[in-house]
């Protein structure tokens, strides 16, 4: 089964510009995740989704950070405009249900620097 | 949810069995115990977990005590490969978020 799929890998922008991510999850996977790990850090939740609803944005800066995912599939991230504390590496993370599935399946994540 | 605490390293010889240490005194009845690893530059893989009793898959055992107040993650035969940071979270059942603290550096030696 192919995992969690996330581009770029790599992003360097400098403060002020704007920055895109995009995660294709597991097929079949309803539920889906952004995390943001700061290094030195553990992962920590954005946003999460159930199809394309939006099930928890509680930690989201959404002065700065938006997400969607249309047609409950693909999702993107968006930063604008970027700071250097938004330097950090974004994981997309998927599972089968918010309720019927114990695993969440993490993709490789986008390293972003900004400068 | 439950906050855990962990060491943050710990060093294992290869081959031998690394046990990983987890306290949560604070855990509630309805709450699980995971375990997830990350292995540098790659997203975290989930391990294991477990409710009150002990559970092994192929990957680890997972020994939770009579109290629930702490647990250990037991890598049998600990490879190279082995080397990541683990991270133990409490969780209630699948729905609950997964809140990652700073976990345990784990390096296996040759």
């Amino acid at each position: 089964e192919a995992g969690v799929a996330q581009s770029p890998r790599y992003k360097i922008i400098e403060k002020r510009q704007s920055v895109a991510f995009w995660c294709n999850p597991i097929s079949g996977h309803a539920t889906l995740y952004w995390y943001q790990q700061i290094l030195g850090q553990g992962p920590k939740l954005l946003i999460q989704f159930q199809n394309n609803g939006v099930v928890d944005d509680s930690q989201l800066p959404k002065d700065r950070f938006s997400a969607e995912r249309l047609k409950g599939v693909d999702s993107t991230l968006k930063i604008q405009p970027a700071k250097l504390e938004d330097s950090a590496v974004y994981l997309c993370a998927s599972s089968l249900g918010e309720l019927v599935s114990y695993e969440q399946y993490f993709g490789p994540g986008t390293r972003l620097t900004v400068t | 949810d439950a906050k855990t605490t962990q060491p943050p390293s710990m060093d294992c010889a290869e081959g031998r069995a690394a046990n990983l240490p987890c306290n949560h005194s604070t855990i509630s009845g309805n709450e699980y115990v995971y375990w997830y690893r990350q292995i540098h530059s790659q997203g975290p893989q989930y391990i294991i977990h477990g409710l009150k009793n002990n559970e092994t898959n192929e990957m680890a055992s997972l020994i939770i005590t009579e109290d629930r107040k702490s647990s250990t993650l037991i890598l049998p035969h600990a490879t190279l490969r082995d080397t990541a940071v683990y991270y133990c979270i409490v969780r209630v059942s699948q729905g609950g978020k997964l809140i990652f603290g700073q976990g345990t550096e784990l390096s296996v030696k040759p």
